[in-house]
């Protein structure tokens, strides 16, 4: 039972060049995102996605795009990656279109560097 | 002022101590509460939801204040496995979609 998978693990990049992170869930949830988590501060959400087709900006989407074309995959794509940008990113996943009390399941992160 | 408030900590305690995070949290308007567990270097895992009558799963006890907009996370007989960061987390309707605020976390060392 795989539950949310991302790739890659690890990733250092220079400025100005493009990316994609992969989030893939097999949990058939509705719910998917993409958070930020930098040393001293919360989870910060990035975008997120309530079905196919649609997606929506979080707290911190600038420099960042996502798609949503099928149930299962969420990639993050940096256009232009920025020293600002590195961090360690979770993508996650929940059933339904609202918390509620349900848990948000994480992947294991992608630890991103740019030089 | 951030949205959540913790203690950053660490916390360290020995073996069988009782040990308690409290967070704070500024929107009254706020939904749901929850605690996540983060070991290092690692994903978020749901430890616990919050209740304003207060609940408790084992070891773990969790208190909402509303009025006060205060949650707390208590743990009895610490265990070295308890070694974590704590997150405290608010579900706040805003912007047009239900979002989770997380904290910065407090970190716990358990000692033998």
């Amino acid at each position: 039972n795989a539950g949310v998978t991302q790739t890659p693990k690890f990733q250092v990049l220079k400025t100005g060049q493009s990316m994609t992170l992969q989030c893939a869930q097999d949990m058939n949830h509705e719910y998917m995102s993409w958070y930020r988590q930098d040393p001293g501060m919360g989870l910060r959400l990035i975008h997120y996605s309530v079905g196919a087709g649609i997606t929506d900006q979080g707290e911190v989407p600038n420099g960042y795009n996502v798609s949503r074309s099928t149930t299962e995959d969420f990639p993050l794509r940096l256009l232009s990656a920025a020293p600002s940008q590195t961090s360690v990113y979770f993508c996650a996943s929940s059933p339904g279109t609202g918390y509620s009390n349900q848990p948000q399941h994480f992947g294991d992160g992608t630890r991103l560097s740019i030089l | 002022r951030k949205e959540v408030e913790q203690d950053p900590g660490p916390f360290n305690v020995p073996e069988g101590a009782t040990v308690a995070f409290n967070c704070t949290y500024s929107n009254s308007a706020s939904q749901s509460f929850f605690w996540y567990r983060q070991d290092c270097r690692k994903e978020p895992k749901l430890l616990m939801s919050v209740y304003s009558s207060g609940n408790e799963d084992g070891r773990f006890t969790a208190q909402l204040n509303r009025a006060s907009q205060y949650i707390s996370l208590l743990i009895r007989d610490s265990k070295l496995s308890d070694s974590a960061t704590y997150l405290c987390v608010v579900l706040l309707f805003s912007g047009g979609y239900n979002k989770l605020i997380f904290g910065a976390g407090t970190r716990l060392a358990v000692h033998p």
